[in-house]
């Protein structure tokens, strides 16, 4: 049972542009959202985090938007950078869904020079 | 810079082996989180502990699955008599807090089952 989906599994974007990174979800109790990044042979990292009260959050280049009432996220990276290069991880929990992050299957983004 | 570490890193076993998977968690943190990776698919949760206790073990298949974090030591992952499925990343992540969003990753054993 896929809590949570990510449907491309790879994107390319030429280096400059706009990468946008799509997530859904299905589970209405769901108010945390994250973003991870992961390199080759590394674990997830942290990217940016919204929680349901918002529905836009920015950190630099980064910026996350949710929209509730379609149990869709997104990242967008703006500009697009080579070292942008990974698979992105969007990750979902809730206050009433127990100990543990929901993540979906991974968008492997590749930016072109 | 001592992050999560865990080890080994790639671990080939027979089937029927014994496999052991070891996290040590960043220093200070006293929660830790296991997961599973199988491929393609996304990480899922598996078990999560608090020194010497089980919180939450509802991601752990049944039988052949165990964690533990003891008082002193690094938290080990042991799956019994190993078989082709079980071929996947596990990842263990650590946490001061036991805030979901603080939880830092390690960078994985790669477990392969011939």
């Amino acid at each position: 049972d896929q809590q949570v989906k990510q449907n491309s599994p790879s994107l390319s974007v030429q280096e400059g542009r706009i990468s946008i990174l799509n997530c859904d979800y299905t589970n209405s109790m769901f108010d945390y959202f994250l973003w991870y990044k992961k390199y080759p042979a590394e674990g997830p990292t942290f990217l940016i985090s919204i929680s349901s009260i918002k529905d836009k959050n920015e950190d630099g280049r980064f910026t996350v938007f949710l929209n509730k009432s379609a149990k869709h996220l997104s990242l967008h990276i703006v500009p697009s950078q080579p070292g942008d290069s990974a698979v992105y991880f969007c990750a979902a929990s809730g206050t009433k869904t127990g100990n543990q992050f929901y993540f979906g299957t991974g968008t492997s983004l590749t930016v072109i020079p | 810079n001592a992050g999560v570490m865990q080890n080994p890193r790639h671990l080939v076993r027979r089937r029927g082996q014994e496999a052991r998977l070891r996290c040590s968690p960043v220093k200070g943190h006293s929660h830790v989180y296991w997961y599973r990776q199988l491929p393609e698919e996304g990480l899922k949760f598996m078990v999560y502990l608090q020194k010497e206790n089980i919180i939450d073990e509802s991601g752990m298949p049944k039988e052949r699955f165990s964690a533990e974090f003891p008082k002193e030591g690094p938290s080990i992952l042991r799956i019994q008599q190993v078989v082709r499925g079980d071929s996947a990343a596990y990842f263990c992540a650590s946490s001061l807090t036991g805030l979901l969003n603080e939880q830092f990753f390690g960078p994985g054993t790669r477990l392969t089952v011939l």
